[in-house]
């Protein structure tokens, strides 16, 4: 079956440090990779994505490059800032149609000034 | 732009209740979803709709149910409620081209269930 193992936390960080949050998968087929960010109190948005090996999804300056040969996708930030302080989630998704994901458990993330 | 909109944010249930969570999207999206949120824990996928009158469960459908009657809207019915229904909920959308594409799935601000 289809799964995600994602970084536990918490995670506290400084402001301006580097952050990595490591995400692993196991898939059959070709799946699409995600980053989601819930901040506190609000529902989960799309971060970034990346549908094929060797894409790299970037936003905000968050990015990610999924790598088949070891079935990762990691989370990546050259300077973190106060305000990316969430939870963010790791999720796979199957294409052709059929968008169901499966998500990881979610790293939580705080940044302290 | 309202997006996905649920109802309630928040709800305290008897054990045995029962409840409908309302979910209503603006975007005209054929695929809707329900997940439920544990704490500490990843999204689980209660059930699913590609599109007015399709439904299908997901990977813990037990204790509810939906309905599609209308693309807009995707209740989900909680029947005797149970402590273990104790969530946060999560509607979500999206449109699907039938591609492959990763397309964007939207999600709401959440229902907070507590069963008691």
């Amino acid at each position: 079956g289809n799964s995600v193992t994602q970084m536990e936390g918490p995670v506290t960080l400084s402001e301006e440090a580097f952050l990595t949050i490591n995400c692993t998968y196991t898939a059959t087929g070709y799946p699409s990779l995600f980053w989601y960010v819930q901040y506190p109190g609000e529902g989960l948005q799309l971060l970034l994505k990346a549908t094929k090996a060797d894409d790299k999804g970037s936003n905000k300056g968050f990015e990610a490059t999924y790598r088949k040969e070891t079935t990762s996708f990691h989370l990546e930030k050259g300077s973190v800032q106060v305000s990316d302080s969430a939870v963010y989630f790791c999720a796979l998704g199957l294409n052709f149609g059929n968008e169901k994901l499966t998500f990881g458990t979610g790293t939580r993330l705080t940044i302290i000034p | 732009n309202a997006g996905v909109t649920q109802t309630p944010k928040f709800r305290i249930l008897k054990i045995g209740q029962s409840m409908t969570l309302q979910c209503t999207q603006d975007m005209n999206h054929n695929y809707m979803y329900w997940y439920r949120q544990d704490p500490g824990m990843g999204l689980k996928l209660i059930y699913y709709s590609v599109g007015a009158g399709i439904t299908d469960k997901g990977e813990v459908p037990n204790g509810y149910n939906v309905s599609r009657s209308t693309t807009e809207d995707f209740p989900l019915r909680l029947e005797l409620a149970a402590p273990s229904q104790t969530s946060v909920y999560f509607c979500a959308s999206s449109r699907s081209t039938g591609r492959s594409g990763g397309n964007t799935i939207y999600f709401g601000e959440g229902s907070w269930l507590t069963v008691v």
